[in-house]
């Protein structure tokens, strides 16, 4: 059956350092989201992609990345990793004209 | 950027029924969606409703959508503990399926047995 994977499920890691969040989907979806989950805000789109070589920003974009080389996968890097980005992130696909997302188990991110 | 207000908390009894409620301020919204969210996991897709339609049922699930309001409900029928979770309202104003999902905070549902 297809699938959206994310892995680590949780990492604690320090101020300062790279971080990496996989994210690898086999719908063969073209778009790809990245989102962070934060108690009273719901779900904030951090970046996206619409394919193979696209990306855009989203509404929290500051201190992450992305890149998209091929469909199934689209990493997320924090640069250099804050206290504030400790959060749950999501990572969804989507295909169709309905915009249905389909989500990853989501990662757990604590930043000391 | 466009707005989705929901309550963040709703308890009820096994076996009532359960209103969310959510409010968006994007008048060209085309598609609203509700998806739940169980503990520890991922945002699972409930339904969705095209913004020209004003009911839709699926099971024990009905959402109601006043476009004119800007108002969209869920009501779960015969709610069982297994429904405890938290609901998020989000909304697309593209068509073409590659635009963002707009969430709202998340209701986060309580059954009582």
């Amino acid at each position: 059956d297809a699938e959206i994977t994310q892995s680590p499920r949780h990492k604690i890691t320090e101020t300062g350092r790279q971080v990496t969040l996989a994210c690898h989907q086999t719908w063969n979806h073209n778009n790809m989201f990245w989102y962070r989950q934060d108690l009273g805000h719901g779900l904030r789109l951090i970046h996206y992609s619409y394919g193979v070589q696209d990306t855009n920003k989203g509404e929290v974009s500051d201190g992450y990345s992305v890149s998209r080389s091929n469909t199934e996968d689209l990493p997320l890097t924090l640069e250099s990793a804050a206290s504030s980005q400790t959060s749950v992130y999501f990572c969804a696909s989507s295909e169709g004209s309905a915009n249905t997302q389909y989500f990853g188990p989501g990662t757990r991110l604590t930043v000391l | 950027g466009e707005d989705v207000e929901q309550s963040l908390f709703l308890s009820v009894r096994e076996g009532d029924s359960s209103v969310i409620n959510c409010t968006y301020t994007d008048s060209s919204s085309t598609y609203l969606y509700w998806y739940k969210q169980e503990p520890g996991a991922g945002l699972q897709l409930l339904t969705y409703i095209f913004s020209n339609m004003d009911m839709k049922q699926d099971q024990r699930l009905t959402v109601l959508l006043n476009k004119k309001d800007k108002h969209l409900s869920l009501r779960i029928a015969d709610t069982q503990t297994g429904d405890s979770a938290i609901y998020f309202c989000a909304e697309t104003p593209d068509q073409t399926g590659a635009n963002n999902l707009f969430f709202g905070t998340g209701t986060r549902l309580t059954v009582i047995p």
